[in-house]
């Protein structure tokens, strides 16, 4: 079955960056993009953007242009979200989340808190 | 980008009874449309893709309809563990890909 790892939850001040990993596993790997979704507090569902884990190939929303940057290691089936210059509202939970069309399987989730 | 509407914001529901869920999309997405169902605490799960497909394990008392621009959820006889948060979402016109604000359901 797939299965979606997500590191566990992380506090940052604001200015700094955060890396969070999702470690996949039940299905190959190169087959199915990776999505990332945040989710604020008491709030709805935010994409993120995507990453092909076959090319490398990445689409951010425009949100979020020149502050994240996705990545995968495929000999780890693992994909990588950095999110930098961080701010008070980037408190949420993110999701790494395979899809094809629909967004089929989703990681458990971490927890990202900005504070100083 | 597209607008996706839920209505309404929250919906009481008897145990066993009918509950129905609308998602109205700023612009025609074709079936381009999913339905996830957030219980407190947990991801997202996928309960139906392409307007009307119920995604694999789900429940047959969970069904989809609609095109272009107005869609319905339907949970035909409401279970106790049914309550949580709907959200719907467009994978038509993308980036970015969008959701409604959700609908939650609880029991009555």
């Amino acid at each position: 079955q797939v299965q979606l790892v997500q590191s566990g939850a992380d506090m940052r001040k604001p200015g700094a960056s955060v890396k969070v990993s999702c470690k996949t596993s039940g299905y190959t790997f190169t087959d199915r993009y990776i999505h990332w979704v945040r989710q604020a507090p008491g709030q709805g569902l935010q994409w993120m953007g995507w990453i092909n884990p076959n090319s490398g190939d990445t689409r951010s929303a425009q949100n979020f242009e020149g502050r994240v940057t996705m990545t995968r290691d495929t000999a780890i089936n693992t994909a990588y979200l950095e999110l930098t210059r961080l701010k008070s509202d980037d408190t949420a939970v993110y999701y790494c989340v395979v899809a094809r069309f629909s967004f089929d399987f989703w990681g458990q989730g971490t927890l990202v808190t900005v504070s100083s | 980008e597209i607008v996706l509407t839920q209505s309404p914001a929250t919906l009481s529901v008897s145990p066993g009874d009918r509950a129905t869920l609308s998602c109205r999309a700023s612009q025609s997405i074709r079936s381009d449309l999913a339905w996830y169902q957030q219980i407190p605490g947990q991801p997202p799960r996928l309960l139906i893709y392409g307007a009307s497909t119920r995604a694999t394990g789900i429940p047959a008392r969970f069904s989809g309809s609609g095109s272009g621009t107005e869609f319905t959820l339907t949970i035909s006889s409401l279970q106790s563990e049914d309550c949580a948060v709907y959200y719907c979402q467009q994978y038509y016109n993308w980036p970015p890909y969008t959701f409604g604000q959700g609908t939650k359901v609880d029991i009555k």
